[in-house]
């Protein structure tokens, strides 16, 4: 099993939806999650990060954590053609002594076409 | 302010030479990492920096591969004996320390295109 799974999509929406992209991670002690959004040959930009259980909000962008069922998912609300892109899940574990590894560990990311 | 650079931004070799990759991180970021992009998958890690230092190598595949951050600021990965199999892009990131908080946020460099002919 990976350590990051999400669906490689793609995932297609009209404009103006919602568009839901989900991501599950094997490891329990993870600590940190974030959203990175990578265009086509370009590097990846951070969306959002998320650190407790719980939704966070940051204008047009919901992410959702649940440790409980190490689910985390990012929510797009009124989508755009622009937002057209490759979406990349990461996790940042913490060792057995309670400190953070530096290394992120991606999913494989969603590729997210919105058609107007 | 200036982000993380990385040079060059496309490197063409041939098999069994050796390659240099430069990255320079945003000023001041104490953690620098490196990855490594496959079409069609999420960057895998390879090494990070904490100052000078490799605080994490356990991503690089095999004793080729070796990275140094002599000063704490720029680092150079290095690549010898190279295969068609290093093809990739190579990306670079910093961030203002790696202690787990939220300013250890990583920021990504424009990556480097390797190509292994």
């Amino acid at each position: 099993q990976k350590e990051v799974e999400q669906n490689s999509g793609p995932l297609s929406v009209p404009e103006g939806a919602i568009a839901s992209l989900n991501c599950t991670y094997s490891d329990r002690v993870s600590q940190s999650f974030f959203w990175y959004r990578q265009y086509s040959g370009k590097s990846p930009e951070l969306i959002m990060s998320i650190y407790s259980n719980g939704d966070k909000e940051d204008g047009r962008f919901t992410a959702q954590l649940n440790k409980a069922s190490q689910y985390v998912s990012l929510l797009i609300r009124d989508s755009q053609p622009s937002d057209s892109a490759t979406y990349l899940c990461a996790v940042r574990l913490i060792n057995a002594g309670g400190t953070s590894y530096g290394k992120l560990t991606f999913g494989q990311g969603t590729i997210l076409t919105v058609h107007p | 302010g200036a982000g993380v650079s990385q040079t060059p931004s496309n490197k063409v070799t041939e098999k069994g030479k050796y390659v240099e990759l430069r990255c320079d991180p945003i000023s001041g970021h104490t953690a620098l990492y490196w990855y490594r992009q496959s079409l069609g998958q999420g960057p895998e890690f390879l090494i990070y920096f904490q100052g000078t230092g490799a605080a994490d190598d356990s991503g690089l595949p095999n004793d080729r591969f070796f990275a140094v951050r002599p000063e704490g600021s720029v680092s150079t990965l290095k690549i010898q004996r190279t295969e068609r199999g290093d093809s990739a892009v190579y990306l670079c990131a910093s961030s203002l320390t790696a202690s787990g908080l939220a300013t250890d946020t990583q920021y990504f460099g424009p990556g480097t295109r390797l190509t292994v002919l």
